[in-house]
């Protein structure tokens, strides 16, 4: 069975530039995380999806981030216009009901 | 609101050897549940173990093993007969057991290195 795929595994842009991640869950998990990871920390989350359904955005940055999830299936992360601060590693995870979280690789950012 | 703490940044440990990595999480509710997730060079979050906070028999999976304190808020994770393949980040993380799809609060991570 395959994992949680993202990608680009490797992002690196230049500050006030657009940038887009992509995170495709488990088949069958109705519940979608975006993670984001500064260096020596623990994964913060940024948005929960329950279905096509944002049930926990409250640490979603909304002036310059927003994500989607059309069809209740995979997912996308933008950031737009991204600054140096969002250097970081975007995980995306996903469940289902009995809430174990499976993890992607990750989608390294670096902003210059 | 709930916080996890991992006080040890780094450790190391002879292979084959014993080690115990400590966490402390503070918390008002009393159903949720505790993860030890390993997270190796290539950034995937791997899930070790689990414990849910009613059970009050200690978690094991293979070498891995916690020690569960609730009332000390405590959740220690001990690797037995480490192996070089166990070096690798490994963070401790917290679940409200409202609803079971609950977002995870994680540790600040401690950098576990086995040592040939």
């Amino acid at each position: 069975e395959a994992g949680v795929v993202q990608s680009p595994r490797y992002k690196i842009i230049e500050k006030k530039q657009p940038v887009a991640f992509w995170c495709n869950p488990i088949s069958g998990h109705n519940t979608l995380y975006w993670y984001r990871q500064n260096l020596g920390q623990g994964p913060e989350l940024l948005i929960r999806y329950e279905n096509e359904e944002a049930v926990d955005d409250s640490q979603l940055p909304k002036d310059r981030f927003s994500a989607e999830r059309l069809k209740g299936v995979d997912s996308t992360l933008k950031i737009q216009p991204a600054e140096l601060g969002d250097s970081a590693v975007y995980l995306c995870a996903s469940s289902s009901t009995w809430g174990i979280q499976y993890f992607g690789a990750g989608t390294r950012l670096s902003v210059l | 609101a709930q916080t996890v703490t991992q006080s040890q940044p780094e450790m190391s440990v002879q292979e084959a050897e014993t080690v115990t990595l400590s966490c402390t999480y503070d918390t008002s509710e009393n159903n949720y549940y505790l993860f030890w997730y390993k997270q190796p060079p290539s950034r995937q979050m791997i899930l070790v173990i689990r414990q849910e906070a009613y059970k009050q028999q200690n978690a094991t999976e293979n070498r891995f093993s916690v020690n569960f304190q609730k009332a000390a808020k405590s959740f220690s994770l001990k690797i037995s007969d480490s192996q070089l393949g166990d070096t690798a980040m490994y963070f401790c993380a917290f679940m409200t057991g409202s609803g079971n799809t609950g977002k995870l609060i994680f540790g600040q991570g401690t950098t576990l290195q086995v040592k040939p």
